[in-house]
């Protein structure tokens, strides 16, 4: 069946460092690719999307690109802020029409001043 | 737009309890979603409704818990009577269907504590 494989955490970070949180996929067809946050106290939000192959989600300063041929999506930023302390989940979900959603186990991100 | 709106936002119970958590989800959505969340199993999807309609509940744990939604602007997940493995944030989403987005929106979440 399909799953979501995402680095383990926490991950500890200074300021200003360039954060990768690694994402490996297994699906059938072409999913859909998603990173969501969830700062603490709160529910996951959104942060980037990819729908196809060597597409691109951006937002915020985060990037991840849809690879199909390592059947990743991982998540970087160059300089990391302390604001964004948080939990990152990777998910996907079925090409149109389906619903479910598999979700990473998440990973959290710790970054000191 | 509000968003997602779950209450209460904490609840804390005895063993035995009922308990009811409540969501709205954000308007003209008709797809809804309620998980669970747990440091040992991560989210875990419990039930999804389309246009109302319980699609599927196999990640309900077991008779105990019932989610209903009888409307588009209601939903509410019951476990009785409760226990303390219960205890986790429960969450609702909800995302408009049939479009190739598929973009989930979450809520706050009710953080449950059975005692």
């Amino acid at each position: 069946g399909n799953s979501v494989t995402q680095m383990e955490g926490p991950v500890t970070l200074s300021e200003e460092a360039f954060l990768t949180i690694n994402c490996t996929y297994t699906a059938t067809g072409y999913p859909s690719l998603f990173w969501y946050v969830q700062y603490p106290g709160e529910g996951l939000q959104l942060l980037l999307k990819a729908t196809k192959a060597d597409d691109k989600g951006s937002n915020k300063g985060f990037e991840a690109t849809y690879r199909k041929e390592t059947t990743s999506f991982h998540l970087e930023k160059g300089s990391v802020q302390v604001s964004d302390s948080a939990v990152y989940f990777c998910a996907l979900s079925e090409a149109s029409g389906t619903y479910k959603y598999i979700f990473g186990t998440g990973t959290r991100l710790k970054v000191l001043a | 737009d509000a968003g997602v709106i779950q209450s209460p936002r904490h609840e804390v119970t005895e063993m035995g309890q009922e308990v009811t958590l409540r969501c709205k989800p954000i308007s003209g959505h008709n797809s809804l979603f309620w998980y669970r969340q747990t440091m040992m199993r991560g989210l875990e999807l419990l039930i999804y409704f389309n246009n109302n309609v319980p699609i599927d509940d196999s990640g309900m744990p077991e008779d105990r818990f019932s989610a209903k939604m009888p409307n588009a602007s209601f939903s509410t997940l019951k476990i009785q009577p409760s226990e303390p493995r219960d205890s986790a944030v429960y969450f609702c989403a909800s995302r408009v269907s049939g479009t190739a987005k598929n973009i989930q929106y979450f809520g706050a979440g009710t953080r449950l504590s059975v005692l």
